[in-house]
């Protein structure tokens, strides 16, 4: 079965300043995709980036990008220039390429800190 | 564009009473549907998926059930709240088929209470 680990309950990080969040997954598929979440304090589920597995080039979005290594199952969010709306927990998640049912299998979440 | 409802925003209720909590898609066909259940700073829980109308699978054992009446609309309910049915549920959609994006969007959510 297929999980979705991240090893850091909370991270804080100093306002424009950058910060990482780890997350590393375990599959024996070729075909999924791999999304970060992000969860503020109003708790609504906001999709931050999405990565498809057969794409080799990392997903950027504005200041958001991720740092996908395929081999090593590992895919961790970057934030850049932080900004005190970026404190929020974050939410890795993965699903199998093939799935016909949609699911998708969470993390147990990152609370980032940010601090003025 | 595509919109999802949840409501009530907020319920509380006392414990043996029964809850019906509604969530809507606007904007799409035929989505797959979600209930999922976060304790307080805590992962999320998938509780219940549907594919179709009536098709209803069940991720975890426990005092809730959930329905499809209608393509667009997901019920979660229960005939007697226990404490431990405290919690923010979430509903969730994402559409089916190839070439189409695969994320999840999800609803505002309800927050409650068993007292």
């Amino acid at each position: 079965a297929q999980t979705v680990t991240q090893s850091q309950p909370e991270m804080s990080v100093q306002e424009a300043e950058t910060v990482t969040l780890s997350c590393t997954y375990d599959t024996s598929e070729s075909d999924y995709y791999l999304f970060w979440y992000k969860q503020p304090p109003s708790r609504q589920m906001i999709l931050v980036i999405r990565q498809e597995a057969y794409k080799q080039q990392n997903a950027t979005e504005n200041r958001f990008s991720v740092n996908f290594q395929k081999a090593a199952k590992s895919f961790s969010l970057k934030i850049s220039d932080s900004q005190l709306g970026d404190a929020a927990m974050y939410f890795c998640a993965y699903r199998r390429g093939s799935s016909n049912t949609g699911k998708l299998i969470f993390g147990q979440g990152t609370t980032l800190q940010v601090k003025p | 564009s595509q919109t999802i409802h949840q409501w009530p925003a907020t319920l509380v209720q006392p414990v043996g009473s029964p809850l019906s909590l509604e969530c809507t898609v606007e904007g799409t066909s035929n989505p797959n549907l979600y209930w999922y259940r976060q304790a307080a700073g805590r992962g999320l829980q998938l509780l219940f998926y549907s594919v179709g109308i009536g098709q209803i699978s069940s991720e975890v054992p426990q005092n809730l059930s959930a329905s499809r009446p209608q393509d667009r609309q997901f019920i979660l309910s229960s005939k007697k709240l226990l404490l431990s049915d405290s919690g923010f549920y979430l509903c969730a959609w994402n559409l089916k088929g190839a070439g189409v994006s695969y994320e999840q969007y999800f609803g505002p959510g309800t927050r409650l209470t068993v007292t």
